[in-house]
C-alpha cells in the first residue's frame, strides 16, 4: 500500500535559520502530495501541494519540489519565523487507493527567538 | 465564509459507551471525510461520504460509523468505546470527491477522551 515518511521531530531552530523537513513516499505510478501545518489546538491547514513529477508547490515562503526519481517532497523555508511553530505534515493521495489521503507522522518545528 | 464546524470542542466518555460527532461543512462543500489523530497512530483516514454516499472507508472496525445528510452536514459515531478510541477527530470538506486536486478544508476537531 501507500505510505509517507517523515523525519521525527521534534526539530528545533533559531528564527531567520533555514528549515528543511524530509519526506518521502511509496506510491506507485504518480500521487499527488501536500503539505499540510497544524497550529496548536486547531485543524489542518494545507500548505502547499504538487500533482506531477517536478511540479514545485510553493506558500507562505515555504517550498517543496515533487522528486519522481527519488519519490520526495522536502519541505524547505530560507528564513523561518517564531510564527512558523506548529506540527507539519506530508501526505499523498492517489487513485490506486480510492483517493484516500495517506498521512505521514508529523514533524514538530519549534522555532526560538 | 464560514469555515468547517465541529461540535463538540471536547468530549469525555466511559468505556462502553456511544458518541456521535458532528460535522458542518463549507457551504457548497459536499464531500466530508473524517480522520482520526492520535500520538501514536497519527492521522488516519477513517471515511469519506459525498451526496450522503459513504465513497471510501479505512481501516477502522464496525463500530465506526458514519452518515451524510442531505445538506452535507455529517454524523460520525463511535459505538462501544474503547480506551483507545481517545484521539481528537478531525474532519474535512472539499467542493469535489476526494482527489488529486481536490483542497481539503478541515475543522479545529473533537478531543475525545474515554475513561
Amino acid at each position: 500500500g501507500n505510505s509517507v515518511t517523515q523525519m521525527e521531530g521534534p526539530v528545533t531552530l533559531s528564527e531567520e535559520a533555514f528549515l528543511t523537513i524530509n519526506c518521502t513516499y511509496t506510491a506507485t505510478g504518480y500521487p499527488s502530495l501536500f503539505w499540510y501545518v497544524q497550529y496548536p489546538g486547531e485543524g489542518l491547514q494545507l500548505l502547499l501541494k504538487a500533482t506531477k513529477a517536478d511540479d514545485k508547490g510553493s506558500n507562505k515562503g515555504f517550498e517543496a519540489t515533487y522528486r519522481k526519481e527519488t519519490t520526495s517532497f522536502h519541505l524547505e523555508k530560507g528564513s523561518v519565523q517564531v510564527s512558523d511553530s506548529a506540527v507539519y505534515f506530508c501526505a499523498l493521495i492517489h487513485n490506486n487507493a480510492g483517493n484516500m489521503l495517506t498521512f505521514g507522522g508529523g514533524t514538530r518545528l519549534m522555532v526560538k527567538p | 465564509k464560514a469555515g468547517v464546524t465541529q461540535t463538540p470542542r471536547y468530549l469525555i466518555k466511559t468505556r462502553g459507551q456511544q458518541v456521535t460527532l458532528s460535522c458542518s461543512p463549507i457551504s457548497g462543500h459536499r464531500s466530508v471525510s473524517w480522520y482520526q489523530q492520535t500520538p501514536g497512530q497519527g492521522l488516519q483516514f477513517l471515511f469519506e461520504y459525498f451526496s450522503e454516499t459513504q465513497r471510501n472507508k479505512g481501516n477502522f472496525p464496525g463500530r465506526f460509523s458514519g452518515r451524510q445528510f442531505s445538506n452535507s452536514r455529517s454524523e460520525m459515531n463511535v459505538s462501544t468505546l474503547e480506551l483507545g478510541d481517545s484521539a481528537l477527530y478531525l474532519c474535512a470538506s472539499s467542493p469535489a470527491p476526494l482527489g488529486r486536486d481536490s483542497p481539503l478544508h478541515f475543522g479545529n476537531g473533537t478531543r475525545l477522551t474515554v475513561t
